[in-house]
């Protein structure tokens, strides 16, 4: 058990919805990295927060948005959903902000119908 | 040419055989991640390197900063260690680019 909590495990909607993932990092960390992982593109890493700050954005699309709450928690919100985001959608915490080891949430699997 | 390349991209080997993994990368960067995926989806952080070398274990990691190369190493391997291992790369901007994964398999 990683300690990072990922909710919903599976969801399941339609094109053109909006959904939020929901991450719970591991107790003590301050930082919750977003992954996207697809069949066609493999792992990318999409934002990253730490203490409530964006700190590093990578392939995350204009649709997409994130935050983390003074809690810690985080959460991914993707609107107007296309089929190709259906990916399983992992979360990672870490202590620090930089080049610390990770610990993965067990992801959400998004199915676009 | 992929920012981050791994090979072998599959790898079948017999318990108890050493296995090497290799990842190379083109950019400059920060650290370098080993990454574990079961079947089951679930992902663990086997190692973070910025130089050197660590060990966990049976599982060994090294990199060479200046030939931009990192290998795996198993040793005395078993069927749990069935896996895709995935080399991440951060770079100096902080995004992550990930390799495409090895698919180990290990026979009984």
């Amino acid at each position: 058990d990683s300690g990072v909590t990922q909710t919903p495990k599976h969801l399941i909607t339609a094109t053109g919805q909006r959904v939020t993932l929901r991450c719970s990092p591991r107790s003590g960390d301050l930082s919750v990295y977003w992954y996207q992982q697809s069949l066609d593109q493999g792992l990318q890493f999409l934002i990253q927060y730490y203490n409530g700050e964006e700190r590093a954005k990578g392939n995350i699309l204009e649709r997409f948005s994130a935050q983390q709450f003074p809690d810690l928690h985080s959460e991914l919100n993707l609107s107007s959903l296309e089929l190709g985001d259906s990916a399983l959608y992992f979360c990672a915490s870490s202590v620090g902000v930089s080049n610390q080891p990770q610990h993965f949430g067990d992801g959400t699997r998004l199915s676009i119908l | 040419k992929n920012e981050v390349e791994q090979s072998p991209q599959n790898l079948t080997a017999q318990e108890g055989e050493f296995i090497t993994i290799n990842c190379s990368y083109s950019v400059g960067i920060s650290a370098l991640h080993w990454l574990q995926q079961h079947p089951g989806g679930g992902i663990v952080s086997l190692f973070m390197l910025s130089s050197g070398k660590k060990k966990h274990g049976r599982l060994i990691a090294t990199i060479n900063i200046q030939e931009k190369h990192s290998s795996l190493h198993i040793t005395a391997s078993h069927p749990r260690d069935s896996a895709v291992y995935i080399c991440a790369v951060r770079g100096y901007g902080q995004n992550f680019v990930f390799g495409p994964g090895t698919r180990l398999s290990v026979l009984p």
